[in-house]
């Protein structure tokens, strides 16, 4: 099955600096999703990629693709204490047009106020 | 704008015992997806709906393990009987399978212990 796995697998920053996260996945995918989770909640739905984007914004997040590489970045810019969580890339099992995603193991970011 | 809501949110229970979780999903939304979480396997999908109607249980664990979706608005998620080795966070979440990439919603999910 496809998965993705983020790196690092722990990230420790000071608040108001940017934070990186990759993802790496197998095989061809026609989209790839980010989602946050907080300490105790469900995962948050933040960002969704076609495979025919390269790069997409919202508000401090900035998401790039790179198919050739099969990878895939999250950058969250002028980072806040509330932004510690753990993040995961998720990509499309079977057929790429099902519903079903495979999420990676995370990235733990802590913001240090 | 009420999201996917999951009860209990804690349960605690001895092994033996039959485990019953519950997922209403988001109003117009025709897929529902049934996860557990672990520190040790991460996000594990165990099976997922649409439009009712079961598409792939291949991640249930054993046959201990069985999901319903009677009608749109409901699920459940039964162990019989339960084991320690249980023990997770169980997550259902939901979304509108319309043949574009969509996202998925998901409930703050129910924190099972089983002793």
């Amino acid at each position: 099955s496809q998965q993705g796995e983020e790196d690092p697998q722990a990230l420790s920053i000071q608040e108001g600096e940017n934070a990186t996260m990759n993802c790496s996945y197998k095989t061809s995918i026609n989209n790839l999703q980010w989602y946050r989770q907080n300490s105790g909640r469900g995962l948050v739905h933040l960002i969704l990629i076609r495979s025919n984007e390269r790069e997409k914004h919202s508000g401090r997040l900035r998401v790039t693709l790179d198919t050739s590489k099969k990878s895939s970045s999250l950058l969250i810019t002028a980072s806040r204490a509330a932004d510690t969580a753990s993040y995961f890339c998720a990509t499309p099992e079977g057929d790429n047009y099902g519903q079903n995603f495979v999420f990676g193991p995370g990235t733990r970011l802590s913001v240090l106020p | 704008d009420a999201g996917v809501i999951q009860s209990p949110r804690h349960e605690v229970t001895e092994m033996g015992q039959e485990v019953t979780l519950r997922c209403k999903p988001i109003s117009g939304h025709n897929s529902l997806f049934w996860y557990r979480q672990t520190m040790m396997r991460g996000l594990e999908l165990l099976i997922y709906f649409n439009n009712n109607v079961p598409i792939d249980d291949s991640g249930m664990p054993e046959d201990r393990f069985s999901a319903k979706m009677p009608n749109a608005s409901f699920s459940t998620l039964k162990i019989q009987p339960s084991e320690p080795r249980d023990s997770a966070v169980y997550f259902c979440a939901s979304s509108l399978h319309s043949g574009e990439p969509q996202p998925q919603h998901f409930g703050d999910g129910t924190r099972l212990s089983i002793l």
